[in-house]
C-alpha cells in the first residue's frame, strides 16, 4: 500500500496571502493524484485530479503540480471561504490511499 | 445536479450488521464507478471498497475485505454497503461517491451516514 504524508499538518495563512501544501509518495503514483478540500461537518469536495487539472467550477486560485513522488498544491490568495482542511489521494495503485491531511487557518 | 444521498446508518452493537444505501441523481448512474469512503470522528480519510459500473467488479480495502459487500441496483439507481461483524474501528461517517473509473478519483460526494458502534 501506498503511503502519502502531507505537510505541513497546519499552516496559519493571512487572508490574500498565497498558501503552499504539499504531499510525498512512498512510491511513484505518475500524474494520479487528487486533492480534495473538506470544511468542518462538509463531504470532501474535489479540486484538482491527474495532478494538475481544476475540477468542474473550482477557481483559478487553486493550481496542482508535481509528479512521481513529490506534488503541490497551491493556493494564491486565500479566500476566507479557503479555510479547511485539504487532503491529497493517490489512484495509481489499489489501494487507493490519502494522506493525513493539511489543516489551513487563518492567522 | 448530481446528487448522492446516504441513508441506513444508525447505532449498532459489535458484531452486529447494517446496511447503507446511498440514492443516485442528476447523472447516468450505470455509466460509473461507486465508492464507499469513511471517516472516523476527527480523523482523516479512508478508503473502503468499489464497484464497477456494471456491478461486476468489486474491490475492498483489507480492513474489511470479508465482512463488508458493496452492490448496486442500476434500476433503482442505488449503491449499497451490506456491513457485518463490526467492531469498534467501523465506527465512522460513511460517505458514497461517484468515480469516474474503479481506480480514480471522486468526483461527488454524498453529505454522509453516520454509524455508531458501541454497545
Amino acid at each position: 500500500e501506498i503511503v502519502m504524508t502531507q505537510s505541513p499538518a497546519t499552516l496559519s495563512v493571512s487572508p490574500g496571502e498565497r498558501a503552499t501544501l504539499s504531499c510525498r509518495a512512498s512510491q511513484s503514483v505518475s500524474s494520479n493524484l487528487a486533492w480534495y478540500q473538506q470544511k468542518p461537518g462538509q463531504a470532501p469536495r474535489l479540486l484538482i485530479y491527474g495532478a494538475s487539472t481544476r475540477a468542474t467550477g473550482i477557481p483559478a486560485r487553486f493550481s496542482g503540480s508535481g509528479s512521481g513522488t513529490e506534488f503541490t498544491l497551491t493556493i494564491s490568495s486565500l479566500q476566507s471561504e479557503d479555510f479547511a482542511v485539504y487532503y491529497c489521494q493517490q489512484y495509481n495503485n489499489w489501494p487507493p490511499t490519502f494522506g493525513p491531511g493539511t489543516k489551513v487557518d487563518i492567522k | 445536479e448530481v446528487q448522492l444521498v446516504e441513508s441506513g446508518g444508525g447505532l449498532v452493537q459489535p458484531g452486529g450488521s447494517l446496511r447503507l444505501s446511498c440514492a443516485a441523481s442528476g447523472f447516468t448512474f450505470s455509466s460509473y464507478a461507486m465508492h464507499w469512503v469513511r471517516q472516523a470522528p476527527g480523523k482523516g480519510l479512508e478508503y473502503v471498497s468499489a464497484i464497477s459500473s456494471n456491478g461486476g467488479s468489486t474491490y475492498y480495502a483489507n480492513s474489511v475485505k470479508g465482512r463488508f459487500t458493496i452492490s448496486r441496483d442500476n434500476s433503482k439507481n442505488t449503491l449499497y454497503l451490506q456491513m457485518g461483524s463490526l467492531r469498534a474501528e467501523d465506527m465512522a461517517v460513511y460517505y458514497c461517491a461517484r468515480g469516474p473509473a474503479v481506480a480514480g478519483h471522486f468526483d461527488y460526494w454524498g453529505q454522509g451516514t453516520l454509524v455508531t458502534v458501541s454497545s
